[in-house]
C-alpha cells in the first residue's frame, strides 16, 4: 500500500516562501496511472486543490494560486514538492499531498498523506 | 470554476438511520464526481468515484448516484464510525473543486 508523508517548516513569516516535500513509499512515483497533487484545507474549512504533477514533470495548477505556485518532482528520491511564494496569513492551512488517479470519469485522490499544518504569522 | 454545493450542511442522525447527502454542480459534469469522508484531524478518505463506483474496501452501505449536475451519497444504515464530514469533488474541468462539506453527527 502506497504511503505519502509531507515534510517541511510549520511556521513562516509573511512574504516568505512555503516549501513542502511529499515522500512516496510502498509504490512507484513513476507509475503512468497517477498524478501527484497538493491540496490544502484552511482551519475549519473545506478543501482546495492547489495543483498536480505527472512523473514526467507536466503540471497543472489552480488558477487562483498559479502565479505563486511551483510543483516539482524528483523521481529518483520518490518525492514531489510544493513551493508557494509570498505567503500571507490567508495561506495558513493544513497541506496534504495526495496520489491522484485519472481514469474513466474519475480524477480522484485515492491516497493521502497525514497532512501538515503551516502557519503564517509575524 | 465549477462551483459545488452540498445540502444539508449538517445532519443529526442515529445509528441505523438512512442518510442522504446531496451535491449539486454549477454546470454539468457528467459522472466526474467523487465523495470523500473526513474525520477530525485526519485526511479525507475516498468513498465513491465516477459518481457511483465504490472504492475498494469501502462498506457497501455507502452508495452514490446521479449525473449531470445533481448527485447523492446515501448511507443505508448509519454506523458509529460513519460520523464524519462528507465532501463531494468534481473532476470534469480544471481546477478540481470540492463542495463545502456535510457534517453528520450524532442525534
Amino acid at each position: 500500500q502506497v504511503q505519502l508523508q509531507e515534510s517541511g517548516p510549520g511556521l513562516l513569516k509573511p512574504s516568505q516562501t512555503l516549501s513542502l516535500t511529499c515522500t512516496v513509499s510502498g509504490g512507484s512515483i513513476s507509475s503512468g496511472a497517477y498524478y501527484w497533487s497538493w491540496i490544502r484545507q484552511h482551519p475549519g474549512k473545506g478543501l482546495e486543490w492547489i495543483g498536480y504533477i505527472y512523473y514526467s514533470g507536466n503540471t497543472h495548477y489552480n488558477p487562483s494560486l498559479k502565479s505563486r505556485v511551483t510543483i516539482s518532482v524528483d523521481t529518483s528520491n520518490k518525492q514531489f514538492s510544493l513551493r508557494l511564494s509570498s505567503v500571507t496569513a490567508a495561506d495558513t492551512a493544513v497541506y496534504y499531498c495526495a496520489r491522484t488517479y485519472t481514469g474513466s470519469y474519475s480524477s480522484v485522490f485515492d491516497n493521502w498523506g497525514l497532512g501538515t499544518l503551516v502557519t503564517v504569522s509575524s | 470554476d465549477i462551483q459545488m454545493t452540498q445540502s444539508p450542511s449538517s445532519v443529526s442522525a442515529s445509528v441505523g438511520d438512512r442518510v442522504t447527502i446531496t451535491c449539486r454542480a454549477s454546470q454539468g459534469i457528467s459522472s466526474w464526481l467523487a465523495w470523500y469522508q473526513q474525520k477530525p484531524g485526519k485526511a479525507p478518505k475516498l468513498l465513491i468515484y465516477s459518481a457511483s463506483s465504490l472504492e475498494s474496501g469501502v462498506p457497501s452501505r455507502f452508495s452514490g448516484s446521479g449525473s449531470g449536475t445533481d448527485f447523492t451519497l446515501t448511507i443505508s444504515s448509519l454506523q458509529p464510525e460513519d460520523f464524519a464530514t462528507y465532501y463531494c469533488q468534481q473532476a470534469n474541468r480544471f481546477p478540481f473543486t470540492f463542495g463545502p462539506g456535510t457534517k453528520v453527527d450524532i442525534k
